[in-house]
């Protein structure tokens, strides 16, 4: 079946404009997990949803970032006001049910670059 | 103290050799570990998982877990060239819901 999908691939943006990433997870899981990734890093954990809910925001490094999952399908991370140390890879993930075992399947990432 | 952390590399091998990455982590209740190939430009993709102190083999990867050492190391016997990659060590923090990833360690072997 279809593996993660993640839209845009790409996204140009100016300092202090808004973006929305999109995350289609693999149908039928209620984990989603998004990282974000810079160059020459792993994967850092920003959130984890369980299906409609945020079970775990932790990561999010400030309050410019927001994510939803209105109806424990599709995520959308939402940025306001970026900085160009936004500009990274961004990640989404998901799993089956978020079990400590599961396999997290990552979508392709959307690269975000903020002149 | 980084919470995962890898040597850097790069780690250069001959192709058929034994490639050897290693990892430590810090959270003594971490209960889940990973390890996740990247490829350049792509995203990264499961290749072991490890849960009990030991070694888990599966097929050329073997990993190995001490968690009183706080230890994760995974073997590639018999090193391709399409084995070159960065491999990243995860581990899953005593919660269980937030994954945690080292820089990830660059693998080159030469043909």
């Amino acid at each position: 079946g279809a593996g993660v999908s993640q839209t845009p691939s790409n996204k140009v943006t100016e300092k202090g404009k808004y973006v929305e990433l999109r995350c289609d997870p693999i149908s039928g899981h209620t984990a989603l997990y998004w990282y974000r990734q810079s160059l020459g890093q792993g994967p850092e954990f920003l959130i984890y949803f369980q299906g409609t809910g945020a079970a775990d925001d932790s990561g999010l490094p400030n309050d410019r970032f927001f994510a939803v999952r209105p109806e424990g399908s599709v995520s959308t991370l939402k940025i306001q006001r970026t900085e160009r140390g936004d500009s990274a890879v961004y990640l989404c993930a998901s799993s089956q049910r978020g079990g400590r075992r599961e396999t997290q399947y990552f979508g392709p990432g959307t690269r975000l670059l903020v002149l | 103290q980084k919470e995962v952390e890898q040597n850097s590399g790069p780690l250069s091998v001959p192709e058929g050799a034994i490639a050897s990455l290693n990892c430590t982590y810090s959270d003594r209740g971490s209960q889940s570990f990973f390890w996740y190939r990247q490829y350049s430009g792509k995203s990264p993709e499961l290749i072991m998982s490890i849960y009990s102190n030991g070694d888990k083999e599966d097929g050329r990867f073997t990993a190995q877990l001490n968690k009183a050492s706080q230890y994760v190391s995974l073997l590639i016997r018999d090193s391709q060239p399409s084995d070159s990659a960065t491999y990243l060590c995860a581990v899953l923090n005593t919660g269980g819901f937030k994954t945690i990833f080292g820089a990830g360690t660059r693998l080159f072997v030469k043909a």
